[in-house]
């Protein structure tokens, strides 16, 4: 079965840095990867995804995510955050049946 | 561009009380779920509808059913409500375009959710 583990809960980064939200992967076979943000009150909105190809993935919002396959990792990555980047980011995973996703991690983007 | 509207917003139900969620899409997507959030427990797949006409169980369907009316409406249905169904519920849909790996692997467009408190 396929899962998906963010370690981080919370991210906190000041407006201008660079950050980095946290993805590591379990499952057989070919890995198909998601980003999915959500605003307070709102469903989730789709970021990016790794099907094939280029391991540099770029997204919505200047987002972008580095899949590792031999780390099994898919961090998410921004060179230089915002006030408004301040979400919680959900990484997912599909393997044999539809999305599995981590537990969230909070961003927090201090001006 | 209303995409995956959900109804209602809120509810309040007491124990053994039944009441269905409905959700709707006007992207012409094939594929719907149905997924409630927890704190600290992410998304977690009830049932999902590959197409219409078909439904499958995901992670935690007890408790729960499911019919897919037709293309555009996916409803969820809680015959007795219980305390531990106290959640927020989205539905989502996706597209089926491509072949392969690219037909399976399309978006999910999320509705804002329902927030079901079960006292």
């Amino acid at each position: 079965a396929q899962s998906v583990a963010q370690p981080e809960d919370q991210v906190n980064v000041a407006e201008g840095n660079p950050l980095t939200v946290k993805c590591t992967y379990s499952v057989s076979g070919n890995p198909y990867l998601f980003w999915y943000v959500q605003y307070p009150n709102r469903g989730l909105q789709f970021l990016l995804k790794y099907i094939t190809g280029d391991n540099l993935v770029k997204g919505s919002y200047g987002f972008e995510a580095e899949f590792n396959k031999s780390q099994t990792s898919f961090h998410l990555k921004k060179p230089s955050a915002l006030v408004s980047d301040s979400a919680l980011y959900f990484c997912a995973v599909r393997g044999n049946t539809p999305l599995v996703f981590g537990k969230g991690t909070r961003l927090s983007v201090i001006a | 561009n209303a995409g995956v509207t959900q109804t209602p917003k809120f509810q309040v139900l007491k124990t053994g009380q039944s009441m269905t969620l409905q959700c709707a899409q006007d992207m012409n997507h094939n594929s719907m779920y149905w997924y409630r959030q927890d704190p600290g427990m992410g998304l977690r797949l009830i049932y999902y509808s590959a197409s219409e006409g078909t439904t499958d169980k995901g992670e935690v369907p007890n408790g729960y059913n499911v019919s897919r009316l037709n293309k555009r409406e996916f409803s969820l249905r809680l015959e007795s409500a219980a305390p531990s169904q106290t959640s927020v519920y989205f539905c989502a849909s996706s597209n089926s375009i491509g072949t392969g790996v690219l037909l399976i692997n399309q978006p999910q467009h999320f509705g804002d959710g329902t927030r079901l408190s079960i006292l």
